[in-house]
């Protein structure tokens, strides 16, 4: 069965420190891949897709066949980044039907 | 462009009861999808529609049913509630073409006493 699992909940940070939130899949064909994020008190949104390959707001996220990973990664984490991050997986080309993850929320400190 | 609006945004209901809760996509868009959010879950899938069909189904049972109008907006209906039924749902557009980003509406928090 599809499924994404982070298993991290919590990821405690210091300001101007690395970030990598973990996010695994399961999926028999190939997969489209995304993060959403949700900042308090504002909708879930999109922060990135694999298929753009794209770095938003500083972060990035490789696909990993291999290791059937998709991890996001910051250089240097800042406070206005602290929120629920979600991996998800879509079945669809149109990135509809999203399988999520159960979520890892970051907290950024000074 | 306004954003996805769903109405009701609170709602409680007792065991039993069913429910409707609409969905008004960003204008343009032809593609609705629903969500549930609870605490235990987290983000789970309902379903999609598309051109007034549905298009892609999450394992949920027949209880919770979708449809779309020709204006795009969707509804769905959760019939003989259960508690465990509480949840956020989340209703989602997209425009269409390939991997597109999917914009979420605020939720309907339902509560099932």
């Amino acid at each position: 069965a599809q499924r994404v699992t982070q298993p991290e909940k919590l990821l405690s940070v210091f300001k101007g420190a690395p970030v990598e939130l973990k996010c695994n899949y399961s999926y028999s064909g190939s997969p489209e891949l995304f993060w959403y994020v949700q900042y308090s008190r504002q909708r879930l949104q999109l922060l990135l897709r694999h298929i753009s390959r794209e770095s938003i707001k500083g972060f990035t996220a490789d696909l990993n066949k291999g290791e059937t990973s998709f991890h996001l990664k910051k250089p240097f984490a800042q406070e206005e980044d602290s929120a629920m991050y979600y991996c998800a997986l879509s079945e669809s080309q149109a990135g509809t039907a999203l399988i999520f993850g159960k979520g890892t929320t970051l907290s950024v400190s000074s | 462009k306004a954003g996805v609006t769903q109405t009701p945004r609170y709602l409680i209901k007792t065991r039993g009861q069913q429910v409707t809760l609409s969905c008004s996509p960003i204008s343009g868009h032809r593609s609705v999808s629903w969500y549930q959010q609870t605490p235990g879950q987290g983000l789970q899938f309902l379903f999609e529609y598309f051109s007034e069909t549905q298009r892609n189904k999450g394992n949920f049972p027949g209880r919770f049913s979708g449809r779309q109008f020709s204006n795009s907006r969707s509804e769905m209906n959760v019939s003989t509630l259960e508690l465990g039924d509480s949840a956020l749902y989340l209703c989602a557009s997209v425009q269409g073409g390939l991997y597109n980003e999917q914009f979420f509406g605020p939720g309907t928090r339902l509560t099932v006493l």
